[in-house]
């Protein structure tokens, strides 16, 4: 079974761009999530989506956003980039709510870089 | 709300020695917690959960953790510990009202030395 897959391995953008970051969850999992794992402050949780919608969001300001698309698959959209954005992205998929047991199984992240 | 804490930033080991990462929780009603091992520029991997039962549970790699209801703590364990277990080590608790929403620690590096 394949695992969660993020692209690119690596981004790097400057300060005022906007960076795009894509998540492939495990087959059959229907819920996708997004975390920030900035140097020294863990990982901190941004996004959740789940059939399409988006449930949750963590306290990050609204430049971050993203979407799922039909095939569960999920995009993480950056504006107005800055300097702090710089850390490792990290998706996450599961069973959807319900499955209260189910773990979240992580990608290997998306580096960003903004210089 | 809930949390999660990792007391400590970093624990060192030798090779052969036990180990335990501690990890308490404050949470409003029965927790949900979970052990992830973070190995250098790759993302999270499950260790091991505890949702109910037996508060001694077993994962993958050799690790266990106890939980402790009374002292609200979750300790990640290993008998022996190997060169090969050294990486950042997370604990997490799922919401109680919003399972799908995990808090994480701020991690804990072990180190193990041969």
């Amino acid at each position: 079974e394949a695992g969660v897959t993020q692209s690119p391995t690596h981004l790097i953008k400057t300060r005022g761009q906007q960076a795009t970051l894509r998540c492939s969850p495990i087959s059959g999992h229907t819920s996708v999530y997004w975390y920030q794992q900035a140097l020294g402050l863990g990982l901190q949780f941004l996004l959740w989506y789940d059939e399409g919608e988006e449930r949750n969001r963590g306290n990050f300001p609204p430049r971050f956003s993203g979407r799922q698309f039909p095939n569960y698959s999920s995009e993480l959209n950056v504006n107005a980039l800055e300097l702090e954005d710089s850390a490792l992205y990290l998706c996450a998929s599961s069973h959807s709510e319900g499955g209260f047991l189910y773990e979240q199984y992580f990608g290997p992240g998306t580096r960003l870089t903004v210089t | 709300a809930q949390s999660v804490a990792q007391p400590e930033d970093q624990v060192n080991v030798a090779e052969g020695n036990p180990l335990t990462v501690k990890c308490t929780y404050s949470v409003s009603g029965n927790p949900y917690l979970f052990w992830y091992v973070q190995y250098p520029n790759r993302g999270l991997q499950f260790l091991l959960k505890y949702i109910t039962g037996d508060n001694l549970v077993k994962g993958s790699y050799g690790f266990e953790a106890e939980f402790n209801k009374s002292q609200t703590s979750f300790h990640l364990k290993k008998p022996s510990a190997l060169v090969s277990d050294s990486a950042l080590y997370f604990c997490a608790v799922r919401g109680v009202y919003n399972f799908n929403k995990f808090y994480f620690g701020s991690g804990t590096k072990l180190n193990v030395k041969p």
